[in-house]
């Protein structure tokens, strides 16, 4: 079983629509959970960053843990044709350390 | 600041060719990751340096990859002799290593290696 679990898609919705990202992971021992975003041809950025269960919200993205079933989310509202790439969901023990990634979830905004 | 700086970036060889890919972090950063990222098998951790040390390598598929960092600018990915199943993007990243921090892993733009 491999430790962070991701759907690849693709996935692909009309603009405005609201879109969920689900990553599921292994180890209870994971603290950190971050979600990350890769355009084409570029490097992954950080877009949320959480510690342990809980929500965080920036702008049109939330981000939640639940560590009881090992679930992350992100949540995308009025999505945009921006938006469109490939989400990396994150995780690690430290915030200071390795962190394992999924294999990303292509996402594409239909104009 | 530039950002996490890689070379080159796009490398085309043979099988059986050395290749070096090389790494400038960004300054003051602690940490230093290389990834290498496929479509069968996503965002790959090779190795991780903190403060120029090697801390894991398990992720280093074999004795043909090796990967220093002789000072806190500078690192390199070395594959020899290269292969076919070699062909990959290759990712470096680095990070503040701040141990109250978030410690955003902050990526370079890759080096896209193919060998023929």
């Amino acid at each position: 079983q491999k430790e962070v679990e991701q759907d690849p898609g693709p996935l692909s919705v009309p603009e405005g629509a609201i879109v969920s990202l689900n990553c599921t992971y292994s180890n209870s021992a994971f603290q950190y959970f971050m979600w990350y975003r890769q355009y084409s041809r570029k490097g992954p950025e950080l877009l949320m960053y959480t510690y342990s269960s809980g929500n965080k919200e920036d702008g049109r993205f939330t981000a939640q843990v639940d560590k009881s079933s090992k679930y992350i989310s992100l949540f995308i509202r009025d999505s945009q044709p921006s938006d469109s790439a490939t989400y990396l969901c994150a995780t690690g023990k430290t915030s200071y350390d390795k962190v394992i990634f999924g294999p990303g979830t292509s996402l594409s905004v239909i104009p | 600041d530039a950002g996490v700086i890689q070379s080159p970036r796009h490398e085309v060889t043979e099988m059986g060719q050395e290749v070096t890919l090389r790494c400038k972090p960004i300054s003051g950063h602690n940490s230093l990751f290389w990834y290498r990222q496929t479509m069968m098998r996503g965002l790959e951790l090779l190795i991780y340096f903190n403060n120029n040390v090697p801390i894991d390598d398990s992720g280093m598929p074999e004795d043909r990859f090796s990967a220093k960092m002789p000072n806190a600018s500078f690192s390199t990915l070395k594959i020899q002799p290269s292969e076919p199943r070699d062909s990959a993007v290759y990712f470096c990243a680095s990070s503040p290593r701040e141990v109250l921090g978030r410690n955003e892993q902050f990526f370079g733009p890759g080096t896209r290696l193919t060998v023929l």
